[in-house]
């Protein structure tokens, strides 16, 4: 099946910097990528969308000056989180549906998730 | 915003016996899916079901929908161990992205 990979797996910053995360769709082609946070013991909650050649949409609440996407090819999709603070604490985790897939497929293809801790 | 509610929230039951997560959603679908997450791990797709389907199954998985109430549930059976994990339902299709339930956190006791 499709894979969705996210690099860091796994990372620990200070307060104040950025950190980049990756989302690569591996073996097809994503025009659009999402982008999920999930707090301790919460679930998923959308931040944005992510649109190849254009910009991304951002949920309510969400910071777009603060979280910068940019969604630089058609398997490539980077979340930064700017001027990261210990709240920015949380699971990242992207996907991207397969639109070239079977018609009628509807599942998306979820990312390992990159943890994040800001201390 | 989240789409519903997961029932009940957390699980605890022992190997063996069976478990029933229930979820609800607010709006029209096309189709519902399930997805596990292991403690700080990534999602797994379980099965996704259509809103033309009314069960379905995937081995120990059944997945059971009922569009007129705006429900679906999972039932593990002769649960393990392993199956020590979060349940999720989702909604959304195609271009649009997943909205998710509360999740259920379900504890299998060996």
């Amino acid at each position: 099946g499709a894979v969705v990979s996210q690099h860091p797996s796994w990372v620990i910053c200070k307060s104040g910097t950025s950190v980049k995360i990756e989302c690569r769709s591996l073996d097809f082609q994503a025009t659009t990528m999402f982008w999920y946070r999930q707090f301790p013991k919460q679930s998923l909650m959308l931040m944005a969308t992510s649109n190849e050649g254009s910009k991304a949409t951002y949920e309510q609440g969400v910071e777009k000056d603060k979280f910068l996407i940019n969604h630089a090819s058609l398997t490539l999709s980077t979340l930064t989180v700017t001027s990261a603070h210990p709240e920015d604490s949380s699971f990242y985790i992207c996907s991207a549906p397969n639109l070239a897939g079977l018609v009628g497929s509807y599942e998306q293809y979820f990312g390992p998730g990159t943890r994040l801790t800001v201390t | 915003s989240q789409q519903g509610e997961e029932d009940p929230q957390a699980l605890s039951i022992q190997e063996g016996e069976n478990a029933t997560m229930n979820c609800s959603y607010k709006t029209s679908i096309n189709n519902l899916q399930w997805y596990r997450q292991n403690s700080g791990r990534g999602l797994v797709h379980l099965i996704l079901i259509r809103s033309n389907e009314r069960e379905k199954h995937s081995g120990r998985l059944r997945v059971t929908l009922d569009t007129s109430k705006k429900s679906s549930s999972l039932l593990i059976t002769a649960s393990r161990a392993a199956d020590t994990a979060s349940y999720f339902c989702a909604t959304g299709s195609g271009n649009t992205p997943l909205v998710f339930g509360k999740g259920t956190r379900l504890s299998v006791i060996a």
